[in-house]
């Protein structure tokens, strides 16, 4: 058990609707990372967040958008869903920020968007 | 060419087998980080390294910084090391970049 807590494990929607993954850090960890992993792209850097504010920015879409809470906890929000989003989106946490990945990152287990 | 690149894609082994995926990348690098994604979809940490060897259980990550090369080495392999490995690498910043992964089958 990573200690990184993702709901929901499954989400099937239509398209151009809006959704809301939510992602909870491992315990004392700041950093929460949003990656995707679609069958022609692979595992991709979404967004990183430290500590309530965006810290890096990947090939995330402006359709998608992102929050960490005061409670560390973390929101990405998918809307206009188109069928090409359909993947599974994972969420990461480290404990610090700026540490160029010396630190490991802990996986949850992820949400498995569909897009009918 | 992506940044990190993994060989084999697909790999076949019997129970007991020595088992290496290799990781090449073309980039400088802070950390190579080698993670195991079960058929379920989760994701585990398995190394994290910058320089020379570690070792965990039956599972021997290594590193040559010069080459930009790394070797995930599994000895005395089991039909539940059955997974798909992949490599990452971070640079200047804390996101990983990785690769296509490399998809291990062990048979009894």
């Amino acid at each position: 058990d990573s200690g990184v807590t993702q709901t929901p494990k499954h989400l099937i929607t239509a398209t151009g609707q809006r959704v809301t993954l939510r992602c909870s850090p491992r315990s004392g960890d700041l950093s929460v990372y949003w990656y995707q992993q679609s069958l022609d792209q692979g595992l991709q850097f979404l967004i990183q967040y430290y500590n309530g504010e965006e810290r890096a920015k990947g090939n995330i879409l402006e359709r998608f958008s992102a929050q960490q809470f005061p409670d560390l906890h973390s929101e990405l929000n998918l809307s206009s869903l188109e069928l090409g989003d359909s993947a599974l989106y994972f969420c990461a946490s480290s404990v610090g920020w700026g540490d160029r990945g010396t630190q490991p990152q802990h996986f949850g287990d992820g949400t498995r968007l569909s897009i009918l | 060419k992506n940044e990190v690149e993994q060989s084999p894609q697909n790999l076949t082994a019997q129970e007991g087998e020595f088992i290496t995926i290799n990781c090449s990348y073309s980039v400088g690098i802070s950390a190579l980080h080698w993670l195991q994604q079960h058929p379920g979809g989760g994701i585990v940490s398995l190394f994290m390294l910058s320089s020379g060897k570690k070792k965990h259980g039956r599972l021997i990550a290594t590193i040559n910084i010069q080459e930009k090369h790394s070797s995930l080495h599994i000895t005395a392999s089991h039909p539940r090391d059955s997974a798909v490995y992949i490599c990452a690498v971070t640079g200047d910043t804390d996101k990983l970049i990785f690769g296509t992964g490399t998809r291990l089958q062990v048979f009894p």
